[in-house]
């Protein structure tokens, strides 16, 4: 059975680090197939894709977060770290992780498994 | 970046009908569409991946098509619980990105 779980602070100051985990179970982070992506959603608005990671380390972060966000992955513990600096209340919103599956070589991808999601508060 | 709009913004709509939600990229992206669902306060699903593929375990009346820059969602006899928002993704580019989503509510 796969699961994602996203754990990390409720509350985060202005200007602090955010450090979110995503612990996976049901997959392994070292299988070409598949890899760990984060999204956002502030309340009552749209997703937005923030980073991805695969199993050679190959990473993507979002262009407009790119100089705030780290993703890296810890296999040994199932988990992928994102990390965003200088925390703004605008950041405020609910951060998923989900499990990417890449078919065909890596032309297609899909995120078919989500963690429930954590609700993180920027305020002082 | 590539950007992706959907239209409409919301849809009002019965259950029993038929609707159509399409999604346009600002570039072509080939076939590299997928489409998610998500009810209020829950994750998003999958349904449809690449343009026109049915997710395992979603219900045949949702499909997709489309290539290139335009793209389609259409659930046929909409079931009370399909009111919902629903996105679509490119996955076209390293740098994915989202529509703004399409709520469906009832009429």
């Amino acid at each position: 059975q796969v699961t994602l779980k996203e754990s990390g602070p409720v509350l985060v100051r202005p200007t602090e680090t955010l450090t979110l985990s995503c612990t996976v179970s049901g997959f392994s982070l070292n299988s070409a197939r598949m890899g760990v992506t984060w999204i956002r959603q502030p309340p009552g608005k749209a997703l937005e894709w923030l980073a991805h990671i695969f199993s050679n380390d190959e990473s993507s972060p979002s262009t407009s977060l790119k100089s705030r966000i780290t993703i890296s992955k810890d296999t040994s513990n199932s988990q992928v770290v994102l990390t965003m600096t200088n925390m703004d209340p605008v950041d405020t919103a609910t951060y998923y992780c989900a499990r990417i599956t890449r078919l065909y070589g890596g032309a297609v991808y899909y995120s078919d498994y989500w963690g429930l999601g954590t609700l993180v508060t920027v305020s002082s | 970046d590539i950007q992706m709009t959907q239209s409409p913004s919301t849809l009002s709509a019965s259950v029993g009908d038929t609707v159509t939600i399409t999604c346009r990229a600002s570039q072509s992206i080939s076939t590299f569409l997928n489409w998610y669902q998500q009810r209020p306060g829950k994750a998003p699903n999958l349904l449809i991946y690449a343009a026109s593929f049915l997710q395992s375990g979603v219900p045949s009346r949702f499909s997709g098509s489309g290539s290139g820059t335009d793209f389609s969602l259409t659930i046929h006899s909409l079931q009370p619980e399909d009111f919902a928002t629903y996105y679509c993704q490119q996955t076209y580019s390293t740098l994915w990105t989202f529509g703004q989503g399409t709520k469906v509510e009832i009429k």
